[in-house]
């Protein structure tokens, strides 16, 4: 298993900023993904974040919009740019474990309001 | 591509009773399928997963779910559910012979015990 923290749990945001999400996870991992889940919505994801090389975004997302870091194989951030109230959501960073037959873990979550 | 359909979006059961939450995929190839549970203002927690073997799979909190490939699906099963098993249940899958490990979520379903 993996246990993963993200910072902050929850913000309020003003239009047009941008805010960074950091995901710790207390182990290795190879894979990590970002997820955007709205409001009474289910998951979609945002983007795998790659160690050492660019994430690779999902139909619909983009690096300008969500920039992402993944500076070692513990550690990733999100950046939701240029806010608009439509980013509400709340973002979950996961690991998968195990390969191809593991299970993904998530964190708890960072809830985003922009105002 | 891969999806999963989750046709209900609420469940409602008495206490004691069973209960099954309904889950289809749709794969190129053979499926690893999931089901994860989200309690309000928590993240997601793995309940259980069928990768091979054995077309039902027993899963934490006393949860199981049958896989069955000719009807596609992999439905969700208590037989007898807990006031604290209300949540938000999502089924996923992952395409075996996917280039990646990314999880595609269904819409989930809200699972509401009464006492």
């Amino acid at each position: 298993s993996a246990v993963i923290s993200q910072k902050p749990s929850r913000d309020i945001c003003q239009r047009g900023t941008s805010l960074t999400i950091q995901c710790q996870v207390d182990s290795q991992v190879t894979m990590m993904f970002w997820y955007r889940q709205q409001p009474g919505q289910s998951l979609t994801l945002i983007a795998t974040a790659n160690q050492g090389s660019e994430a690779t975004y999902e139909s619909g997302f983009v690096i300008d919009k969500f920039p992402i870091s993944r500076p070692n194989l513990t550690f990733s951030t999100l950046t939701v740019s240029n806010m608009s109230p439509e980013d509400s959501s709340i973002y979950l960073c996961s690991v998968a474990v195990g390969g191809q037959e593991g299970e993904q873990y998530f964190g708890p979550g960072t809830r985003l309001t922009v105002t | 591509a891969q999806s999963v359909a989750q046709p209900e979006d609420q469940v409602n059961v008495a206490e004691g009773n069973p209960l099954t939450v309904k889950c289809t995929y749709s794969v190129s190839g053979n499926p690893y399928l999931f089901w994860y549970v989200q309690y309000p203002n928590r993240g997601l927690q793995f309940l259980l997963k069928y990768i091979t073997g054995d077309n039902l799979v027993k899963g934490s909190y006393g949860f199981e779910a049958e896989f069955n490939k000719s009807q596609t699906s992999f439905h969700l099963k208590k037989p007898s559910a807990l006031v604290s098993d209300s949540a938000l249940y999502f089924c996923a899958v992952r395409d075996k012979g996917g280039a990646t490990n990314k999880l595609i979520f269904g819409t989930g379903t809200l699972l509401a015990v009464q006492p």
